[in-house]
């Protein structure tokens, strides 16, 4: 089985753009969580899409929002880019109801400068 | 507010030895625990996971003890190997919120020869 991909590895962006992010769950799984890394913070979570719906959601501002396709592909976005959203974004699939181990992608490296 | 805590940010240990990361949580309403281990540039790798209602699992050179009443668990690794160098982090689910992991900060486990 293909393993969660996400697509762009890297990325710089300008403070004030907009950017999105692509992730493909392993097949089979339904859900798809987004987290973000930073040295600071650590990985916090920032949302959880399950069938297409946002299921749990946590405390970034509304400058981050996701979406989940049909296929069970995800994307995040972030408008109006600010320095500290510098951070390795990560994506993890999970089959959603009946098993609890979610398994990551390898990440985005976004850079705003 | 951390409620899965690493108090050891590093851990260095001979070749050969066994290797113990512990974690503390504060949520009694956890269901479920995960370990995983992050190489850098690189998404969590899932190791080994424990029920709430277990006290140990086993898996390989991997063992998980959970001590409910501490709030504490424990990954143990026998034998340790230099590729097993790597940054671990413990994970806690609770049922209510299945997709979303709280994370600790990690441990740098460090073998050497």
């Amino acid at each position: 089985k293909a393993g969660v991909t996400q697509t762009p590895r890297y990325l710089i962006k300008t403070r004030g753009q907009q950017v999105t992010l692509s992730c493909s769950p392993i097949s089979g799984h339904r859900s798809v969580s987004w987290y973000q890394q930073t040295p600071g913070q650590g990985l916090q979570f920032l949302f959880e899409y399950f069938s297409e719906t946002q299921r749990n959601k946590g405390n970034f501002p509304g400058r981050f929002s996701g979406r989940q396709f049909s296929n069970s592909r995800s994307e995040m976005n972030v408008s109006t880019l600010e320095l500290g959203d510098s951070a390795l974004y990560l994506c993890a699939s999970f089959q959603g109801t009946h098993s609890y181990e979610q398994y990551f992608g390898p990440g985005t490296r976004l850079t705003v400068t | 507010d951390q409620q899965v805590k690493q108090n050891s940010p590093s851990l260095s240990v001979q070749e050969g030895r066994i290797s113990i990361l512990n974690c503390d949580y504060t949520n009694s309403m956890f269901d479920y625990f995960l370990w995983y281990k992050k190489y850098p540039a690189e998404g969590p790798t899932f190791l080994i996971s424990i029920s709430s209602i277990k006290d140990k699992n086993e898996d390989g050179r991997f063992t998980v003890f959970l001590n409910k009443s501490a709030k504490h668990l424990s990954l143990h690794i026998v034998p340790s190997q230099p590729g097993d160098s790597a940054v671990y982090f413990c994970a806690a689910i609770r049922g209510s919120t299945l997709g979303r992991l709280y994370f600790g900060r990690g441990t740098q486990l460090t073998v050497w020869p």
